[in-house]
């Protein structure tokens, strides 16, 4: 089955303490993105990446890194959480970045108490 | 800047009933348009786009959207609801001309059908 998988969906974590939310495609997708969705102000671009070895910054890319070393696999790294990264994250991919829809995860509910 | 508008925090229908949802959007250029739907704990789903042609784009479950560019708005409709229909739908964009943008997304509406 063609999909997006995130893990973990749900995630509890302290201030300051480094995660990595992880995010696979099995579409050969060149295209994966990152967004983070909180109330009142829908979704927002973290990071995307056209290819591998190719990310940019979205329009919130502060307190975030990624990495795209394989085609397939597009890990979210929080090098040190705060409370205001307390959201819920949507990996998402797609052929191309212009027509064609994006393909998203089920989400990670991140807390950062 | 691209943005992305969607008026109505909460549209409310009887099943059966008609059911729109708005969404107006600015652009500097030619506009690609989509709209998704999103169940409780599920990500995003695909239901149309726009691209060009004809204004009326028929997409998934019944629903079609309607681009008017004189107005700015892609609004989302359905003839008849469900109750199964009730959902948060998202609107979003991106410029043609704007290779490497993101798709911006409006805030949501989010669509209760009562039985």
């Amino acid at each position: 089955e063609a999909q997006v998988t995130q893990n973990p969906r749900y995630l509890i974590t302290v201030t300051g303490k480094k995660l990595t939310v992880t995010c696979s495609q099995n579409m050969n997708h060149e295209y994966m993105s990152w967004y983070r969705q909180d109330p009142g102000l829908g979704l927002r671009q973290i990071y995307y990446s056209m290819n591998v070895e190719v990310t940019d910054k979205g329009d919130v890319p502060e307190g975030y890194k990624v990495s795209r070393k394989e085609k397939r696999n597009f890990p979210l790294i929080l090098e040190s959480p705060s409370p205001n990264q307390t959201s819920l994250y949507f990996c998402a991919s797609s052929p191309g970045q212009g027509l064609s829809p994006l393909h998203f995860g089920n989400g990670t509910r991140l807390t950062v108490t | 800047a691209q943005s992305v508008a969607q008026p109505e925090d909460q549209v409310n229908v009887a099943e059966g009933n008609p059911l729109t949802v708005k969404c107006t959007y600015s652009v500097s250029g030619n506009p690609y348009l989509f709209w998704y739907v999103q169940y409780p704990n599920r990500g995003l789903q695909f239901l149309l786009k726009y691209i060009t042609g004809d204004n009326l784009v028929k997409g998934s479950y019944g629903f079609e959207a309607e681009f008017n560019k004189s107005q700015t708005s892609f609004h989302l409709k359905k003839p008849s609801a469900l109750v199964s229909d009730s959902a948060l739908y998202f609107c979003a964009v991106r410029d043609i001309r704007q290779a490497g943008t993101a798709l911006i997304f409006g805030k949501g509406t989010t669509l209760s059908v009562s039985s």
